[in-house]
């Protein structure tokens, strides 16, 4: 298996236009993760999808982030606009189930100028 | 002003010898947890978990070893090779969170050749 892919691994774009990072979880597995990470705040999960069903978005810092998965093999993470403070590298992660390891992609770092 | 950033925890050590990485969890209820490498660039990797029902668990160089009396996880690798130098993270999961990865703020393991 390839893994959780996710991409563009790269993304730099101006202040106020919209963002869409994307991910594919690894087949077969029925939860998925984005986090985000910045030096100042670690590791923070921003939503949890579980079969397809978002479960926990209260980490979404706010309106301007949107996730969805409309199907098994395939979920977005969008921002509009994007701001400077957005800056961060984002990681998909997914997993066979409740109680089992979660796998994490590369990464999408994201700078916005 | 000044921005101040996540000052990690850092373990230096010689090539050869044994590392011990230490975290402390915070959710008296989590009764899964998961040690974490990540290298520079790269999406966080599994290393080995531990459930509640377990104090000690050992893989292939590493071992990790649960307190739930204090809450406390340490991760201890043998023969510790500068491969191995990378942030080190523990994530405590638990059943009544639907088991959602909860992420210390890491520990950098240097090692030297």
């Amino acid at each position: 298996d390839a893994g959780v892919i996710q991409s563009p691994r790269h993304e730099v774009t101006e202040m106020g236009q919209e963002v869409t990072l994307r991910c594919k979880p690894i087949s077969g597995h029925n939860s998925l993760f984005w986090y985000r990470q910045t030096m100042m705040r670690g590791l923070e999960l921003l939503i949890y999808f579980n079969n397809n069903v978002p479960i926990d978005d209260s980490g979404m810092p706010e309106d301007r982030f949107s996730a969805k998965m409309p199907n098994a093999s395939f979920s977005t993470l969008k921002i509009q606009p994007s701001e400077p403070r957005d800056s961060a590298v984002y990681f998909c992660a997914s997993r066979r189930g409740e109680g089992t390891e979660a796998f994490f992609g590369q990464g999408t770092r994201l700078t916005v100028v | 002003g000044e921005s101040v950033g996540l000052h990690l925890p850092t373990l230096s050590v010689q090539e050869g010898d044994n590392s011990i990485i230490n975290c402390a969890y915070s959710n008296s209820a989590s009764d899964y947890f998961i040690w974490y490498k990540q290298e520079s660039g790269k999406g966080p990797q599994f290393i080995i978990d531990i459930r509640s029902n377990m104090d000690k668990r050992q893989g292939q160089r590493v071992t990790v070893l649960l307190n739930k009396t204090v809450k406390h996880l340490s991760l201890q690798i043998a023969a510790t090779q500068p491969g191995d130098s990378a942030v080190y993270f523990c994530a405590e999961n638990m059943m009544g969170g639907s088991y959602i990865p909860t992420f210390g703020r890491g520990t950098s393991l240097i090692v030297h050749p």
